[in-house]
């Protein structure tokens, strides 16, 4: 069964700051890993998509790395703002359950002015 | 242009009664979702339709009954409401056909439900 930790679960930094996010996943058969954002009372923001051939993906300030290996992807952070500030969750397709998405329990980061 | 819709944003109702939840999406899309969002955030797949037809149906009461009356559309009918039920429950699309778009999932903004 597949099962998806994040690490830190909450984060706190000075404007300014590059940080990163931690995914690590149980079971490296995987078809995507995907970022979500997710403000509070809101819905789900896709971030960034990885599918499992690829290593990395970029959008503006962010950078989602994938090491399917290991069961472990990084969301990087360049410059954060205060406007960053939201819960982080990663998300794995894996390959033999169909279309699901198992969901991380997220990473709340603050983003202090 | 909205891609993924829910109605309503909220929903307060009693144990027992029964309740609707409408999704749809204009991204035409083949596969639609419903998650359901727990008071500690974690986000667990309730049920997925592909091209109408129920693909995936976690460990969920019989109580809740999706349906599918057609591609863009996936709605969720619970009957007898319990305390348990109160979360946030989102719906979700993606393109599942070989060679489209990478299967990125879309979501809507939730339907947050009270169950008093």
């Amino acid at each position: 069964k597949q099962e998806v930790t994040q690490i830190p679960a909450a984060l706190s930094v000075p404007e300014g700051e590059n940080l990163v996010l931690n995914c690590s996943f149980t079971d490296s058969a995987i078809y995507n890993l995907q970022w979500f954002r997710q403000d509070p009372g809101k819905g789900l923001t896709s971030l960034l998509l990885i599918q499992s051939s690829q290593r990395e993906q970029t959008s503006g300030r962010l950078n989602a790395s994938l090491d399917k290996s290991s069961g472990r992807s990084t969301l990087y952070i360049a410059a954060s703002q205060p406007g960053d500030s939201a819960t982080y969750l990663c998300a794995v397709r894996p390959l033999t359950s169909g279309s699901r998405l198992t969901f991380g329990e997220g990473t709340q980061l603050t983003v202090n002015p | 242009d909205t891609a993924v819709s829910q109605t309503p944003k909220y929903l307060v109702t009693q144990m027992g009664n029964d309740k609707s939840i409408k999704c749809e999406q204009n991204l035409g899309h083949d596969t639609m979702y419903w998650y359901k969002q727990d008071s500690k955030k974690f986000l667990k797949i309730m049920f997925s339709y592909n091209n109408k037809e129920l693909i995936i149906n976690e460990t969920v009461p019989n109580r809740f009954s999706p349906k599918s009356p057609d591609k863009a559309h996936l709605n969720l009918h619970i009957n007898s409401l319990e305390l348990g039920d109160s979360a946030v429950y989102f719906c979700a699309s993606s393109q599942d056909r070989r060679g489209r778009a990478p299967y990125e999932q879309y979501f809507g903004p939730g339907t947050r439900l009270t169950v008093t």
